[in-house]
């Protein structure tokens, strides 16, 4: 059971838009405490994607960004392209465990 | 690119103990605000935070392992090791090394090592 909650599997066709959300606590994404976003394809590491809620590091496209709302945040990606089926996490820091948490894994699926 | 990379045993007992060791370029862990960490995903799951040093040594680490990991990290080296004992299992996993940044309260893991897969069996 992670802290943060992430939807198992979404799924779009090419072109499309899609959104994955991430639910915490106030212990977490509700205390202030920042979302970040990883990009992880099969068999290799995860990737940063979107750091300090919105922010993309150098090389990451515009097509993905982060928003953060009371105790959520959520990761757009438009003009889905096949190469973007992958695993996707969110992470953040909770106060009450001191330490860093993930969602369980988004996995996205293009049609 | 910053290259991590973890070295250490791909096969351990249970109960023995695990010492994992990254080794990493292109900077310092006397930089304000880096940190070097480890982040384990067992076979088809999540991915779970383990441990975190500090540039300033400040050390931190996942409730669920309790008190059966230790970071440490050599600067002069520029390496971080991870040892923990009573394996189990369960510990069963892929073991990233990873680089940490600070941004105004939350860290984010910019560089990630390919990792390295520990399986605890007998």
């Amino acid at each position: 059971q992670s802290v943060l909650t992430q939807p198992p599997s979404v799924s779009g066709a090419p072109g499309q838009r899609v959104t994955i959300s991430c639910t915490g606590s106030g212990s977490n994404i509700g205390a202030g405490y920042a979302v970040n976003w990883y990009r992880q394809l099969p068999g290799t590491a995860p990737k940063l994607l979107i750091y300090g809620n919105k922010n993309r590091p150098s090389g990451v496209p515009d097509r993905f960004s982060g928003s953060k709302s009371g105790t959520s945040a959520s990761l757009a990606i438009t003009g889905l392209q096949v190469e973007d089926e992958a695993d996707y996490y969110c992470q953040s820091f909770d106060n009450m465990l001191t330490g860093e948490v993930f969602g369980g894994g988004t996995m996205l699926t293009v049609l | 690119q910053i290259p991590l990379k973890e070295s250490g045993p791909t096969l351990v007992k249970p109960t023995q103990t695990l010492t994992l060791t990254c080794t990493f370029s292109g900077f310092s862990l006397t930089t304000i605000g880096v940190g070097v960490g480890w982040v384990r995903q067992p076979p088809g799951k999540a991915l779970e935070w383990v441990a975190l040093i500090y540039w300033d040594d400040d050390k931190r680490y996942s409730p669920s392992l309790k008190s059966r990991a230790t970071i440490t990290k050599d600067t002069s080296k520029n390496q971080v090791v991870l040892t923990v004992n009573n394996m189990d299992p369960v510990d069963t996993a892929t073991y990233f090394c990873v680089r940490s940044q600070e941004h105004f309260i939350t860290n984010f893991f910019d560089y990630w090592g390919q990792g390295v897969l520990v399986t605890v069996s007998s």
